[in-house]
């Protein structure tokens, strides 16, 4: 059963630490797309790689994100240090470079107190 | 950023009847796809149209795509409550094939 998986599922953090969140893209899949979804701002792009290299993270604060692609089975997004206002979910997606679907993980939800 | 704008926001219907939902975007696309969410969940892939793709079906979902006029609609025929989720439209444009979401319609059916 090929899927996208997202760990952790939820996270609650006090504002200052570190937050690491994990993605395991489906295998075979060269493209992981990190969104980040509040209700305010709806889905934000925030970062996309393609074959482990980082394509696009403009959308992406740059002074406390970071996300990196160690090997092809996993893609991280380090958030250092937290605010409150990095509170959301925070979904990843991987597909092929043709541009067609993109499969999504169930999501981290993340709230910084 | 956001690409696209869904209208409406939010639509409330009874089962059995249609519900349209209206994207539109902002520069050119190789394909515009529509994705369904619901409540706590990750985004589900429905359809893709291609830009020389004018309408497409799959089941009860009918899509239309006007590239001159930047805009796309979603219809759900026959509706049922188990189609109450949130659906957003999404272009992949560029030669990097960038997926950028628009703001979604939140779809209740009332049984």
């Amino acid at each position: 059963d090929a899927r996208v998986t997202q760990t952790p599922r939820h996270k609650v953090t006090e504002m200052g630490q570190e937050v690491t969140m994990r993605c395991q893209p489906i295998l075979g899949h060269n493209t992981v797309f990190w969104y980040r979804q509040t209700m305010m701002q709806g889905l934000e792009l925030l970062a996309y790689f393609r074959n482990r290299a980082p394509l696009d993270d403009s959308g992406m604060p740059k002074d406390r994100f970071s996300a990196e692609m160690p090997d092809a089975t996993l893609a991280t997004l380090k958030i250092q240090p937290s605010e409150p206002r990095d509170s959301a979910v925070y979904f990843c997606a991987s597909g092929l470079e043709d541009g067609t679907e993109a499969f999504f993980g169930q999501g981290t939800r993340l709230t910084v107190v | 950023s956001q690409q696209g704008e869904e209208d409406p926001q939010a639509l409330s219907i009874q089962e059995g009847e249609n519900a349209t939902m209206n994207c539109s975007y902002k520069t050119s696309i190789n394909n515009l796809q529509w994705y369904r969410q619901n409540s706590g969940r990750g985004l589900v892939h429905l359809i893709l149209i291609r830009s020389n793709e004018r309408e497409k079906h799959s089941g009860r979902l009918r899509v239309t795509l006007d590239t001159s006029k930047k805009s796309s609609s979603l219809l759900i025929t026959a509706s049922r409550a188990a189609d109450t989720a949130s659906y957003f439209c999404a272009t992949v444009s560029g030669s990097a094939r960038q997926l950028t979401f628009g703001s979604g319609t939140q779809l209740t059916v009332l049984p």
